[in-house]
């Protein structure tokens, strides 16, 4: 029973550098959705997708891509990292109709960017 | 930008105390409220998910209603107890996959 599986847990980028946080479950859950967690702020949503080949921006999408070639994985790529985007970044997942049951999330990938 | 205000921000109870919080919302284009209980150092997990006026829900000692006309859900937990303390999250989702979290409420049960 895996769930949502993040990696990697920790990682320090330098400014300017790219990176791609990796987001996989195994529950065959259609909606899958990118969060960033930031002091004093709500779980704010970057990009989301309803299935295979369909992703969405959500709130804060800037400085974000994303892609869902399949069911299983829904990567976040930081092109050009800056400073800003130091937080900590959860993916959650879960199955239609909606709404559901509420969403299963990630243990969490804490991002640095010096 | 929507606004989902959540109150109050912290709660310290003693165990044993029943207690409650709030959760505002717009009250339009509305969809579903969530309610997330999210304990240190681990990943926020679903309570529920609520689409009915006047709705109430409830899992063991935690229960939770719904006014979408006024746009408001409150949070109940009875006879709170040390394993309770979290921070308790709720979410607005208006028709699309994109939802909208408050700050939280931070919750401590003193034993």
């Amino acid at each position: 029973n895996a769930g949502v599986t993040q990696t990697p847990k920790f990682q320090v980028l330098k400014t300017g550098q790219s990176m791609t946080l990796q987001c996989a479950q195994d529950m065959n859950h259609e909606y899958m959705s990118w969060y960033r967690q930031d002091p004093g702020m709500g779980l704010r949503l970057i990009h989301y997708s309803v299935g295979a080949g369909i992703t969405d921006q959500g709130e804060v999408p800037n400085g974000y891509n994303v892609s869902r070639s399949t069911t299983e994985d829904f990567p976040l790529r930081l092109l050009s990292a800056a400073p800003s985007q130091t937080s900590v970044y959860f993916c959650a997942s879960r199955s239609p109709p909606s709404p559901g049951d509420g969403y299963t999330f990630g243990s969490g990938t804490r991002l640095t960017v010096v | 930008i929507l606004n989902v205000e959540q109150s109050p921000q912290s709660l310290h109870v003693q165990e044993g105390d029943s207690t409650n919080f709030t959760c505002s919302f717009p009250s339009s284009n509305f969809y579903a409220l969530h309610w997330y209980r999210w304990e240190t150092a681990k990943s926020p997990e679903a309570l529920f998910v609520m689409t009915l006026n006047g709705d109430e829900k409830k899992k063991g000692r935690i229960s939770a209603t719904l006014n979408t006309k006024e746009g408001y859900s409150y949070l109940y937990i009875k006879g709170s107890q040390p394993e309770d303390s979290a921070t308790y999250l709720c979410a607005f989702q208006g028709g699309s996959e994109k939802l909208v979290f408050g700050k939280g409420t931070k919750l401590t049960v003193n034993p």
